[in-house]
């Protein structure tokens, strides 16, 4: 079993809809939960960050963590075409320890 | 403010050919790592290097070799191309406690 599952997807939406992305874990010992971002033939770049449980809200999107269930969720409100791309989880138990990614999300928001 | 730089961003080359791939940043970290991207596989590590004059192996190091050249370079070499070192590869820093990572633009790398 992988530390960090995340769905490949592709999920395919329409324009104005809400996307729930999702990673299960199962490390405990996870502090920092982060939500990259990828565009097409291009690198990742960090999203949203949050450290331990709770939410954490910037625009459009809001990030979950609930440590208890071992699961985290970006959500997307009113997504654009322009959210078109693939969402990749990262996390880590903190003490400069490596990051653990999943698979990644490929998203797309039809116009 | 250029944070992470990749030179090649394109790279062709035939079986047993060497290359390397060179990594640049500026945001004064201490940690850096090499990663390659394969379809259905996600990003898995090659190398890193927690701090300058230190190299550990990620998950798939073997066919690689790495240099910390200074705080600010991270080179990698593939001594004897194979077509299974086919892939996008990235380069990224960090620093602080939570390692958040900062990557570069990549290099496409086809071995024929």
């Amino acid at each position: 079993q992988k530390e960090v599952e995340q769905d490949p997807g592709p999920l395919s939406v329409p324009e104005g809809a809400i996307v729930s992305l999702n990673c299960t874990y199962s490390n405990s010992a996870f502090q920092y939960f982060m939500w990259y971002r990828q565009y097409s033939r291009k690198g990742p770049e960090l999203l949203m960050y949050t450290y331990s449980s709770g939410n954490k809200e910037d625009g459009r999107f809001t990030a979950q963590v609930d440590k208890s269930s071992k699961y985290i969720s970006l959500f997307i409100r009113d997504s654009q075409p322009s959210d078109s791309a693939t969402y990749l989880c990262a996390m880590s138990a903190g003490n400069n320890r490596k990051l653990i990614w999943g698979l990644g999300t490929s998203l797309a928001v039809n116009p | 403010n250029a944070g992470v730089t990749q030179t090649p961003k394109f790279q062709v080359l035939k079986t047993g050919q060497s290359m390397t791939l060179q990594c640049a940043q500026d945001m004064n970290h201490n940690s850096m790592y090499w990663y390659r991207q394969d379809p259905g596989m996600g990003l898995r590590l090659i190398y890193y290097s927690a701090s300058e004059g230190t190299t550990d192996k990620g998950e798939v190091p073997n066919g690689y070799n790495v240099s910390r050249l200074n705080k600010r370079e991270f080179s990698l070499r593939l001594e004897s191309a194979a077509p299974s070192q086919t892939s996008v590869y990235f380069c990224a820093s960090s620093g602080g406690q939570a390692n958040i990572q900062y990557f570069g633009a990549g290099t496409r790398l086809s071995v024929l």
